[in-house]
């Protein structure tokens, strides 16, 4: 069964400093992985997500993430925060090729300091 | 529409009532997802509709959830006697073949 690791329930970052928000997942069969981003009240949206090919993914806002096979994992990177990206994100996984259920994690919540 | 939409957006009930969720996903998604969201907490999933097939009950806490689809389009997440742990966000999310996309919620609160 596919599952999901978010490693960090919070992770504080001063403005302009790098991040890397960690994921990790575990399936039997190949993947599709995503980011989602939620601001503060509001809904879900997509940030960026790895259906094939180049493992360096890159979303919006400035996000990119990488599909690491042998240490299956897909951490989110942005080299310079700012204010607005104080929200939650959400890593998730399903089965490749399939219109199957998407897992997510529990999630990591960004503080962006001044 | 162009996105999917959950009405209503907020509700308040007494403990015991029961509730009727609804979700108009977006056109041509043959999938659609509930989940609960809880302060603090991740998404918790709930149920599961695609295409024609039986659904995916797994995360449905209790027998006083239950969930349908019409016509392969509209859903509606029923709690029956609302008790105060119920009380979360309701989100529904549709999608075709890769990325689901999310309504806005609806925020429940049970007295």
């Amino acid at each position: 069964a596919q599952s999901v690791t978010q490693l960090d329930s919070q992770v504080p970052v001063f403005e302009e400093a790098p991040v890397e928000l960690r994921c990790n997942y575990s399936s039997s069969v190949s993947v599709y992985l995503f980011w989602y981003v939620q601001y503060p009240n509001q809904g879900l949206q997509l940030l960026l997500k790895y259906l094939s090919g180049s493992t360096l993914v890159k979303g919006i806002n400035g996000f990119e993430a990488e599909f690491n096979k042998s240490q299956t994992s897909f951490h989110l990177r942005k080299p310079s925060v700012h204010i607005s990206d104080t929200a939650e994100y959400f890593c998730a996984v399903s089965d490749r090729g399939r219109d199957d259920k998407i897992i997510f994690g529990k999630g990591t919540r960004l503080h962006i300091l001044p | 529409g162009a996105g999917v939409s959950q009405s209503p957006s907020n509700k308040v009930t007494e403990k015991g009532k029961d509730v009727e969720l609804r979700c108009d996903p977006i056109s041509g998604h043959t999938a659609l997802y509930w989940y609960r969201q809880s302060l603090g907490q991740g998404l918790e999933f709930l149920i599961y509709f695609q295409g024609n097939s039986a659904p995916d009950k797994s995360g449905l806490p209790s027998d006083r959830f239950s969930a349908e689809r019409t016509g392969g389009s509209v859903s509606t997440l029923t709690i029956q006697r609302t008790q105060q742990e119920d009380s979360a966000v309701y989100l529904c999310a549709s999608s075709f073949s890769t990325a689901q996309f999310f309504g806005p919620g609806t925020r429940l609160t049970v007295l």
